[in-house]
């Protein structure tokens, strides 16, 4: 079956640190790529998407590209902020199957 | 637009005891998702609802847990008996069915199991 890869955490960064969280995916047919984020106390958001092949989603400073040459779909930031603190979830949809299958989570933790 | 609605919040029970969660979806939404989610990992599917029919319960532990989707609105997860192992969070998810569609999540049930 899919399965998505992440790397661990934590991640420890100052602000205005160049951020990247490395994420790679198996599957056998062509997902739909999502980065998912999830706030102290809060659900599960959806930060941004890509559904096929150098598509690149982009949300609040935070970018994505889907590499299907290299099965990854990793995520970046120029420049963080302690509001970005979280833990980020890299997740695939199967066309077929259609629910979403997350990676272990990295947590990011900003400093001022 | 309200998002989807999960109670209880929190939930602390003995091993082999029952429990029961409860999610509303955002208005409109044909599709229904639980996901466990266990310290430390991913958000795992249990199950997924296309309006009130099972699309996929592969990964359901059928032996102690159920789940229903009565007129294809609210839908409740049940597990009976509890074991230590269950102790996780319970995220239910909507979408509107369509192809490559966002899911969008509530904020769970933390459930402890002693």
């Amino acid at each position: 079956g899919n399965s998505v890869t992440q790397m661990e955490g934590p991640v420890t960064l100052s602000e205005e640190a160049f951020l990247t969280i490395n994420c790679t995916y198996t599957a056998t047919g062509y997902p739909s790529l999502f980065w998912y984020v999830q706030y102290p106390g809060e659900g599960l958001q959806l930060l941004l998407k890509a559904t096929k092949a150098d598509d690149k989603g982009s949300n609040k400073g935070f970018e994505a590209t889907y590499r299907k040459e290299t099965t990854s779909f990793h995520l970046e930031k120029g420049s963080v902020q302690v509001s970005d603190s979280a833990v980020y979830f890299c997740a695939s949809m199967d066309t077929g199957r259609r629910a979403l299958t997350f990676g272990s989570g990295t947590r990011l933790q900003v400093q001022p | 637009e309200a998002g989807v609605a999960q109670s209880p919040r929190y939930k602390i029970i003995e091993k082999r005891q029952s429990v029961a969660f409860w999610c509303n979806p955002i208005s409109g939404h044909a599709t229904l998702y639980w996901y466990q989610q266990i310290l430390g990992q991913g958000p795992k599917l249990l199950i997924q609802f296309q309006n009130n029919g099972v699309v996929d319960d592969s990964q359901l532990p059928k032996d102690r847990f159920s789940a229903e989707r009565l007129k294809g609105v609210d839908s409740t997860l049940k597990i009976q008996p509890a074991k230590l192992e269950d102790s996780a969070v319970y995220l239910c998810a909507s979408s509107t069915g369509t192809a490559q569609e966002t899911q969008y999540f509530g904020p769970g049930t933390r459930l402890l199991v002693l």
